[in-house]
């Protein structure tokens, strides 16, 4: 089956301009997860849809993060205005949702704000 | 809330030696241990999971890991590592539904010297 996919993979912006990712995940997936990732660091959550609802957004910058996945299928991360610290690698996950599930995840795209 | 510590952040090992990767949660409840692989420009795979039942999970390309409730602890275990197990590892907990986001250690990176 076809993995999860992301695009762009590589992103470079400057501060204070805005940027969007996509993600299309694994077909048949109810749970879709963007995590971010910082250098020398594990992936922490951002946010969690099930369907096209949301699920736990609170860890996301709401100030400067928004999300959203509208028909419950592929889904888009964006950041306005970006910061130097937001640079990162955006990985996105997606599950059946089930219990005791397993999260495929992404390449990622890594973002680097100058 | 749940964290994961990863004490190894950088091993050496030279072919054919044993590895253990040391993993510790903080969680109350219930949960579900993963642990992750990321080889050198490649994405996030699962290498193996605990769920319930036998403590002792057995994965993929030989690798293994024992979890010890009393000691909040799922090390990561290979008898003699290959060259091509050089990659970075990282441990990650979910509660005991499956149905939420992981929370991630900080990683190990492990380097196989042949």
């Amino acid at each position: 089956e076809a993995g999860v996919a992301q695009s762009p993979r590589y992103k470079i912006i400057e501060k204070r301009q805005s940027v969007a990712f996509w993600c299309n995940p694994i077909s048949g997936h109810a749970t879709l997860y963007w995590y971010q990732q910082i250098l020398g660091q594990g992936p922490k959550l951002l946010i969690q849809f099930q369907n096209n609802g949301v699920v736990d957004d609170s860890q996301l910058p709401k100030d400067r993060f928004s999300a959203e996945r509208l028909k419950g299928v592929d889904s888009t991360l964006k950041i306005q205005p970006a910061k130097l610290e937001d640079s990162a690698v955006y990985l996105c996950a997606s599950s059946y949702g089930q219990a005791a599930d397993t999260q495929y995840f992404g390449p990622g795209t890594r973002l680097t704000v100058l | 809330a749940q964290s994961v510590s990863q004490h190894n952040h950088h091993v050496i090992l030279s072919e054919a030696a044993s590895l253990e990767l040391g993993c510790n949660y903080s969680y109350g409840g219930t949960v579900n241990l993963f642990w992750y692989v990321q080889y050198p420009g490649q994405h996030l795979q699962l290498l193996l999971k605990y769920f319930s039942g036998d403590p002792l999970v057995k994965g993929i390309k030989g690798f293994e890991a024992e979890f010890i409730k009393s000691k909040f602890s799922f090390n990561l275990r290979k008898p003699s590592v290959q060259w091509s197990d050089t990659a970075e590892y990282f441990c990650a907990v979910n509660d005991g539904t499956g149905r939420r986001a992981l929370t991630f250690g900080s990683g190990t990176r492990l380097q196989v010297q042949p």
